[in-house]
Order: structure tokens, then sequence, then C-alpha cells
């Protein structure tokens, strides 16, 4: 159950779009299309963005989109606004479990 | 109004016990998979444990052991029992709805945080 990796933080200008990889192993990632991520602002719950690799929850924007390739998920922020600066954790299935990743600190110049 | 409550943290010495509850409104929490996830001051998000509909459960090798996650179906709330705490149990507790099947958290109560220290 070793947690998945990714970056520890990332940064964009408004308006730009940027992409949070997430990797795993065939045990997990590279298994199920059971990829999700979560957003977490400062002393927040976390909130579901993106469930099953890329379906968006009623709710969240557009500008969120998610994708996976072999052991490695991704997640994309595009016209990125003010709002989105948070921590964001990609989470997958692993057979009667959940393995999240370390998390990546989003930071909006 | 869809919620979830986390209740039951505080401080507890090394080698103690604490039960966490988490009372559910909105839905019924026998009829759907229900999950544990912790965090550590500072740090990501740890699965902790699941509780199938049909009553199986699930646990991260860390707590193996030592946790037991269970639920009362009349009072529709989940527990959490930890027995034999560590210093590095010591984290905010979250219950979360788990979509069967699917396999993501939808739901998310606000917290409940535990210290473990002497």
């Amino acid at each position: 159950q070793s947690a998945l990796t990714q970056p520890a933080s990332v940064s964009g200008s408004p308006g730009q779009s940027i992409t949070i990889s997430c990797t795993g192993t065939s045990s997990d990632v590279g298994s199920y299309n059971l990829v999700s991520w979560y957003q977490q602002h400062p002393g927040k719950a976390p909130k579901l963005m993106i469930y099953e690799v890329s379906k968006r929850p009623s709710g969240v924007s557009n500008r969120f989109s998610g994708s996976k390739s072999g052991n490695t998920a991704s997640l994309t922020i595009s016209g990125l606004q003010a709002e989105d600066e948070a921590d964001y954790y990609c989470c997958s299935y692993a057979g009667s479990s959940s393995v999240f990743g370390g998390g990546t600190k989003l930071t909006v110049l | 109004e869809v919620q979830l409550v986390e209740s039951g943290g505080g401080l507890v010495q090394p080698g103690g016990s604490l039960r966490l509850s988490c009372a559910a409104s909105g839905f019924t929490v026998s009829s759907n998979y229900m999950s544990w996830v912790r965090q550590a001051p500072g740090k990501g998000l740890e699965w902790v444990s699941v509780i199938y509909s049909g009553g199986s459960t699930y646990y991260a090798d860390s707590v193996k052991g030592r946790f037991t996650i269970s639920r009362h179906n009349s009072k529709n709330t989940l527990y959490l029992q930890m027995n034999s705490l560590r210093a590095e149990d010591t984290a905010v507790y979250y219950c979360a709805r788990v979509i069967a099947n699917d396999w993501y958290f939808d739901l998310w109560g606000r917290g409940t945080l535990v210290t473990v220290s002497s």
C-alpha cells in the first residue's frame, strides 16, 4: 500500500493550464479505471473533482479534466483561477482498499 | 440535508483507546460503503478503513489489528474504534461515503482531530 507519486508542487499564472501527474503501479492505477482526484483548501475537507479517471461530478467546472496512461493518471486544470489554489490528491482503487497520492500544492501566481 | 458529522476526537496517551463516531443524515449508512480517511498535521491523505454495505471490513496495513470499523444501523452512525494508539496515529480523521463499484469518495465530513501524546 505505497502512496501514489505526485509532484510536491506546481504553479501557473491565471489563465494558463497546468497538469498534475499521479504515478502508481500495475496493482492500482494501472489495473483499474478507478482513479479520482480531490481538491482541498486549507482547513477544509477534501472535495471530489474527478472520478473514474475522467468524469466530473455535477457542479465541478469543465476546466478540470482527467486522463490516464498505463500506471500514470493526470489532472489538468485549464484557465487557472485564483480559487484553484489548493492541494490536490489523486486516489486509486487497489483491491478492497484505496491508496492516495502524497498531494500536490497548486500555487496560482 | 445530506451530511456527515464526526465526533469523538481528542487527546489520548500512547497505548490508549478512542472511539470516533460519524453521524449521517440524508442517506442510510448501512446501504452504502463507508470509509475513514486520515490526515496527519501538514501531511497528505491516508486511507484507513472501509465497511461494505454487506458488512465486510478492510483496513490499511498501518492500522490492521488495532482499529475496528463498525456501524449502528438504527443510529445511522459509523464508528472507528482505535486501540493501542501511537504518536503516528495523530491526525484529523474524516469519514466519507464511498460510491460502490466506482470507488470514489463523494461525501466527506469535516473531520475530528485525534492527538496521541503523553
